[in-house]
């Protein structure tokens, strides 16, 4: 099974800050990589798909870089809207797999 | 609009089964793979399964396999998860995620979820 590591697993940032998660795979994924934010009581929303690519809809201070085992999501700007947890997850191979999580918070 | 609805969480005893069903709108249903996720309490995300657009191909990890079947009904728009011997921790939120038209995709529609608890 391919092993995704998230970090950090939580972080505090003041509004305006910019956010950066990593998320590492354990094998070569290529840039079969999704990133989803999941707000408190909330299903999961698909934020970033192949690694950059934007979602419809998703505001352009979100972005995500990365191939092969190492990838980043960044948040250009921090909001009070963004409070969430972030996941990773890979599409490379089954079984489908995701990072343990990255809990925002608002300092 | 797309929506993504569960509905078939509930108690249930150890060992016992249960069957989840998520009622699909707003897409051509017969053209996407659909997927169940799971979030257990206080936890992250895990997939559960997925089958693709034809209902032809079924696939689940190590932990539910042989004990969960998906399937789906394309003229009811309905995809399903039928729960067999039931363990406590299988209790977790039952997302149904809609997937692309391959098998291998991002998930990009999620229903509310549905609470299963297993517990005696």
């Amino acid at each position: 099974d391919i092993q995704m590591t998230q970090s950090p697993s939580s972080l505090s940032a003041s509004v305006g800050d910019r956010v950066t998660i990593t998320c590492q795979a354990s094998q070569d994924i290529s840039k079969y990589l999704n990133w989803y934010q999941q707000k408190v009581g909330k299903a999961p929303k698909l934020l970033i798909y192949d690694a950059s690519n934007l979602e419809t809809g998703v505001p352009s201070r979100f972005s995500g870089s990365g191939s092969g085992t190492d990838f980043t999501f960044t948040i250009s700007s921090l909001q009070p809207e963004d409070i969430a947890t972030y996941y990773c997850q890979q599409y490379d191979d089954l079984p489908l797999t995701f990072g343990q999580g990255t809990r925002l918070e608002i300092k | 609009e797309l929506q993504l609805v569960e509905s078939g969480g509930g108690l249930v005893h150890p060992g016992g089964s249960l069957r989840l069903s998520c009622a699909a709108s707003g897409f051509t249903f017969s053209r996407y793979a659909m997927s169940w996720v799971r979030q257990a309490p206080g936890k992250g995300l895990e997939w559960v399964s997925t089958i693709t657009s034809s209902g032809g191909s079924t696939h689940y990890p190590d932990s539910v396999k042989g004990r969960f079947t998906i399937s789906r009904d394309n003229s009811r728009n309905t995809v399903y998860l039928q729960m067999n011997g039931l363990r406590a921790e299988d209790t977790a939120v039952y997302y149904c995620a809609k997937g692309g038209a391959t098998l291998l995709s991002q998930f990009d529609y999620w229903g509310q979820g549905t609470l299963v608890t297993v517990s005696s």
